[in-house]
């Protein structure tokens, strides 16, 4: 299995700014993938994070708003821009492997509220 | 584009009792399933991940059952207790290539003691 650490935990944010989270996976996985789960929603795939290139984003969800980066097999961080209280949610790194036999594995997320 | 279901919403019962949790996708064309558990202010456990082959899987109490054909699963607790209280969530591939997964809102479990 995959040990994967997001950081922070949770963070209170201010309209109109900017919070990056960071993911870290303890083992080299193929996919790592973001998800929003809005309040008492379940939850939505935002992109995948592709090493070394531009994310690919699911309908609805575009970089401007989302920067994604991974810069290598391991780590990948999510930009949450210019934030509004919509943005209130909880946001969770995954990651999976061949080797894992295709189960996803789930950082513990990150409790975004934006005032 | 991938819808999955999933019912009951919410389920409260006493220990001891076996459950069935069901979930329902519209597209067959699946690769694998997987059944995750969220408890409150915690990211997602994988319970059982079944294989587009497989017409089941076992996992202790957990028994997860396919049949893509008819774009089902179900996930049976057997001797349910306390600790198993958490919202089981069902996943699919979302498709079009893409291994990220579209999820079912959960049934929200609670084990009576």
């Amino acid at each position: 299995s995959a040990v994967i650490s997001q950081k922070p935990s949770r963070d209170i944010c201010q309209r109109g700014t900017s919070l990056t989270i960071q993911c870290q996976v303890d083992s080299q996985v193929t996919m790592m993938f973001w998800y929003r789960q809005q309040p008492g929603q379940s939850l939505t795939l935002i992109a995948t994070a592709n090493q070394g290139s531009e994310a690919t984003y699911e309908s609805g969800f575009v970089i401007d708003k989302f920067p994604i980066s991974r810069p290598n097999l391991t780590f990948s961080t999510l930009t949450v821009s210019n934030m509004s209280p919509e943005d209130s949610s909880i946001y969770l790194c995954s990651a999976t492997s061949v080797a894992a036999k295709n189960i996803q594995y789930f950082g513990a997320g990150t409790r975004l509220s934006v005032l | 584009k991938q819808e999955v279901t999933q019912i009951p919403a919410a389920l409260s019962v006493p220990e001891g009792e076996n459950l069935v949790l069901n979930c329902s996708f519209t597209d067959s064309a699946i690769y694998n399933l997987q059944w995750f558990r969220q408890d409150p202010g915690k990211g997602l456990t994988s319970l059982l991940l079944i294989q587009s082959s497989q017409r089941e899987q076992t996992s202790g109490r957990l028994n997860a059952s396919l049949d893509k054909s008819s774009g089902r699963s179900t996930l049976y607790i057997a001797a349910s207790q306390p600790g198993d209280s958490a919202t089981y969530l069902c996943a699919v591939p979302s498709g079009g290539g893409a291994d990220g997964l579209t999820f079912g809102k959960g049934t929200h479990l609670i084990i009576q003691p």
